[in-house]
């Protein structure tokens, strides 16, 4: 199946510091990506939609200047936490839509742990 | 209205037996429904998926068995292994539209040897 890979795996960072988070599609093009968050034991929830060559589209909720989402190519979907504070600790995951003739299938990448201090 | 709502929260089978987790819906335009396998520390894999112009769908082990009028589908994992104690989420979303995934809350399926 199609592969899409996440760097770094995972990062441990003081408070107040920012963090970028890359979420790369290796043999397919993405022009829209997908970032979830997942505290422990629950399940994932949708933060935004990346969509290449435009602006990200939130959840309700979810802090656009807190988290950055750019979508440089085909390929390759950002997800930076600026000012990253310790309730920003948890496990962030991508994802990425591949659609074939008579299916689709969203393929998620291995995920990144943050650890805020 | 765009809830997908699964249960058990959490499932003890023995080796062998078979796991059954169900989750039901209320959108009736979602078009797609996928079920996920996440260990520890992983991010989810696909393990099959079902539209809703079938009612069942097998692969291996591995069977979802939808009900359209009652907005419900259900995975069967037959001979369950230890090797299937992990997390899994079904899911639901609307092709044509956004692509976005709604996840139901996870069952956590252990598997006694």
């Amino acid at each position: 199946g199609a592969v899409v890979s996440q760097h770094p795996s995972w990062v441990i960072c003081k408070s107040g510091t920012s963090v970028k988070i890359e979420c790369r599609s290796l043999d397919f093009q993405a022009t829209t990506m997908f970032w979830y968050r997942q505290f422990p034991k629950q399940s994932l929830m949708l933060m935004a939609t990346s969509n290449e060559g435009s602006k990200a589209t939130y959840e309700q909720g979810v802090e656009k200047d807190k988290f950055l989402i750019n979508h440089a190519s085909l390929t390759l979907s950002t997800l930076t936490v600026t000012s990253a504070h310790p309730e920003d600790s948890s496990f962030y995951i991508c994802s990425a839509p591949l659609r074939l003739v008579l299916e689709e299938t969203q393929y998620f990448g291995p995920g990144t742990r943050l650890l805020v201090l | 209205q765009q809830q997908v709502k699964q249960s058990p929260q959490s499932l003890i089978v023995q080796k062998g037996g078979i796991s059954i987790i169900n989750c039901a819906y209320e959108n009736t335009a979602f078009d797609y429904f996928p079920w996920y396998q996440q260990f520890p520390g992983k991010g989810p894999a696909l393990l099959i998926a079902i539209r809703p112009d079938v009612s069942e769908k097998k692969e291996g082990r591995f069977t979802i068995s939808f009900n359209k009028s009652a907005k419900q589908f259900s995975l069967h994992i037959m001979d369950s292994q230890p090797g299937d104690s992990a997390t899994y989420f079904c899911a639901a979303s609307i092709i044509q539209g956004a692509q976005k995934l709604v996840f139901g809350q996870g069952t956590r399926l252990t598997i006694n040897p």
